[in-house]
């Protein structure tokens, strides 16, 4: 099973400002099969990326992928408000998936 | 619009069984794939398994394997999972979620695929 390290655990930041979220896999992944999704309290994760690169539908350009093999990074421009959550990491190249442990962006 | 909607919060003692059922709507059911993901209180996404609804084959993570069994009722365009031996470490928010990218082509790359819907969750408690 692919082991997905998300860094750092929790990032501070102010609303305007750009984040940059860390995700390492234990091994390459497959095709760049590696998603990333938001989850706020209470609610179900949401897609935002998929394919490392590609934007969800419906998915504003302030958020962007970027990565391969076994590096992979989301970037947060312009923090709104509604940002502040946390962040997941999955690969699905190979079954068995995994997730990542996730990282907290929370308002500083 | 595409939905799923899951079954209703449940409670269990320790060694028994939960069914938890999603049902799905507004899309062609046994076109994408349907993942279970579950999530303790505090604690991050875990993977349980998938299931191909048009084939029913179906895929877990090591640690589930034995325990969680995954079936669908194509009719009713109901995914269910249900997870034996329940311990306390079980209880959690449990997902359906479908698959983004349609069975023909994941099949062809042998691959799963990111999930683009879910379910609202359906909570299990395990408790004496």
């Amino acid at each position: 099973e692919i082991v997905l390290t998300q860094s750092p655990g929790t990032l501070s930041l102010s609303p305007g400002g750009g984040a940059s979220l860390s995700c390492r896999a234990s091994q390459a992944v497959s095709g760049n099969y590696l998603a990333w999704y938001q989850q706020r309290p209470g609610q179900p994760p949401r897609l935002l990326i998929y394919g490392a690169s590609t934007r969800a539908a419906g998915i504003p350009d302030r958020f962007s992928g970027s990565g391969s093999g076994t590096d992979f990074t989301l970037s947060i421009s312009r923090l709104e408000p509604e940002d502040f959550a946390v962040y997941y990491c999955q690969q699905y190249g190979i079954s068995p998936c995994s997730f990542g442990q996730g990282t907290r962006l929370e308002i500083k | 619009q595409v939905l799923l909607v899951q079954s209703g919060a449940e409670v269990k003692k320790p060694g028994a069984s939960v069914k938890v059922s999603c049902e799905a709507s507004g899309y062609t059911f046994t076109t994408y794939d349907i993942n279970w993901v579950r999530q303790a209180a505090g604690q991050g996404l875990e993977w349980m398994g998938w299931m191909n609804p048009k084939s029913g084959d179906t895929g877990s993570s090591l640690k589930f394997q034995g325990r969680v069994t995954m079936t669908r009722d194509t009719s009713t365009r109901t995914a269910y999972m249900e997870l034996s031996s329940l311990r306390s470490e079980d209880t959690a928010v449990y997902y359906c979620a479908r698959g983004l990218s349609p069975l023909w082509l994941t099949t062809a790359r042998g691959v799963r695929s990111a999930a683009d819907y879910w379910g609202q969750g359906t909570l299990v408690t395990v408790s004496s």
